[in-house]
């Protein structure tokens, strides 16, 4: 079936403007996360959505990050007034549930690249 | 909130020869604890994973064994290949998301 897609796969803007990056999840996987991960570093979490909901934005490196989802499958991630340090590649999972112990599937990514 | 520590960084073997990542985790709340294989410009895909109520578990020539009381849990590979040159993480999962250890570049050497 299909895995979890991402789009757009690479993203070029100019310093301060916003962007929005799509996923969407494997059908019938109510649980989803964001990661973003800089260049030769690891995975660091962003967000995770359980059905529309997300109980906790902590992750969320600064106010102009927001995500939403809805419809309990597509979910948008924003940033706001770009910064060249927000270059990164966004990467999206999605697993069966949020039991915790459930296999989170990546999709392939979106590279952002802010000049 | 959980953190993932992962050694070494990078790791050279001979082909044929056997390669061993470690991680430790400071949550004993974490329950689940992938490891994920990234080769170049391509997503993270899931290779193996274990959960806390075992302590090994082997699919083919990986193995990965989970120490809950010393909360470090290892990758094993035997038999290594040209293939499974990669970037290699482990994770735990806490009370959002995964926490990653910082990757170990697996080099095969011929």
């Amino acid at each position: 079936g299909a895995g979890v897609s991402q789009s757009p796969s690479n993203k070029v803007t100019e310093k301060g403007k916003d962007v929005e990056l799509r996923c969407d999840p494997i059908s019938g996987h109510t649980a989803l996360y964001w990661y973003r991960q800089s260049l030769g570093q690891g995975l660091e979490f962003l967000i995770y959505f359980q059905g529309n909901s997300a109980p906790d934005k902590s992750g969320l490196p600064s106010d102009r990050f927001s995500a939403e989802r809805t419809g309990g499958s597509v979910s948008t991630l924003t940033i706001q007034r770009t910064q060249q340090e927000d270059s990164a590649v966004y990467l999206c999972a999605s697993s069966f549930s949020r039991g915790g112990t459930d296999t989170q599937y990546f999709g392939p990514g979106t590279r952002l690249t802010v000049l | 909130g959980e953190n993932v520590e992962q050694h070494p960084s990078t790791l050279s073997v001979q082909e044929g020869d056997s390669a061993v990542i470690k991680c430790t985790y400071s949550d004993s709340a974490s329950n689940y604890f992938p490891w994920y294989k990234q080769e170049l410009g391509k997503r993270p895909q899931l290779i193996i994973d274990i959960r806390s109520n075992v302590g090994e578990k082997k699919d083919q020539r990986i193995a990965v064994t989970l120490n809950k009381t010393a909360k470090h849990f290892s990758l094993h590979i035997t038999e290594t290949q040209p293939e499974d040159s990669a970037v290699y993480f482990c994770a735990a999962m806490w009370a959002d998301g995964l926490t990653f250890g910082k990757g170990t570049h697996l080099i095969i050497q011929p």
